[in-house]
């Protein structure tokens, strides 16, 4: 069964500090991996995916097979940054995301 | 607005009743997704349509769950004889993959649900 992990609740970062997030998983196949974000009294929305390789509003996640993590990162943490942050994969061809049970990021100014 | 829309935003029932939401997906996405979320945790898929069909259903979508899509557009989702476990936001969601493995999902803003 595919499986994910956010081991952090809470994470709690002062501006202009870096960021990371953490996501593991468990998944036998070949996943895609992708992080989602919802911004306060917002809809969820897709923030990136491994396959695309781009860098987000400053934010880059490296697919680490060997370590079965998918770990999102920023150099800089900003104010509007803070939000709930969802790490899934998904199997390709298989249209179902299994989501981990997010990490809720608050910037300090 | 041209996202995904969710129709009530909010539902109270008493347990015991019927309740149906609507989903209509982006015009041109011919995927649509209902998830299941409860407080702390992520979404949980529950099953998904490639038009009209249903093709997959998860084990958490019991007897008491039907989802449909008629003309292969707006989908909606019933629970009947709701539970007080049923309480949660359910969110839909819709897609139109593109050639290659990556697609991305459009949520709308969620039906929140509360079983009294």
């Amino acid at each position: 069964a595919q499986r994910v992990t956010q081991p952090e609740k809470l994470l709690s970062v002062f501006k202009g500090a870096p960021v990371e997030l953490k996501c593991n998983y468990s998944y036998s196949g070949s996943p895609e991996l992708f992080w989602y974000v919802q911004y306060s009294r917002q809809r969820l929305q897709l923030l990136l995916r491994h396959i695309s390789r781009e860098s987000i509003k400053g934010f880059t996640a490296d697919l680490n097979k060997g370590e079965t993590s998918f770990h999102l990162k920023k150099p800089f943490a900003q104010e509007e940054d803070s939000a709930m942050y969802y790490c899934a994969l998904t199997d390709f061809g298989n249209e179902k995301l299994t989501f981990g049970t997010g990490t809720r990021l608050t910037i300090i100014p | 607005d041209t996202g995904v829309s969710q129709n009530p935003r909010h539902k109270i029932t008493k347990r015991g009743q019927n309740v149906t939401f609507r989903c209509d997906p982006i015009s041109e996405h011919n995927r649509l997704y209902w998830y299941r979320q409860t407080l702390g945790q992520g979404p949980e898929f529950l099953t998904y349509f490639q038009n009209e069909a249903q093709l997959e259903k998860s084990r958490l979508l019991s007897d008491r769950f039907s989802a449909e899509r008629p003309k292969g557009s707006f989908s909606t989702l019933e629970i009947q004889r709701t539970e007080q476990g049923d309480s949660a936001m359910y969110l839909c969601a819709s897609s139109f993959p593109p050639s290659g493995s990556s697609y991305e999902q459009y949520f709308g803003p969620g039906t929140r649900l509360t079983v009294t």
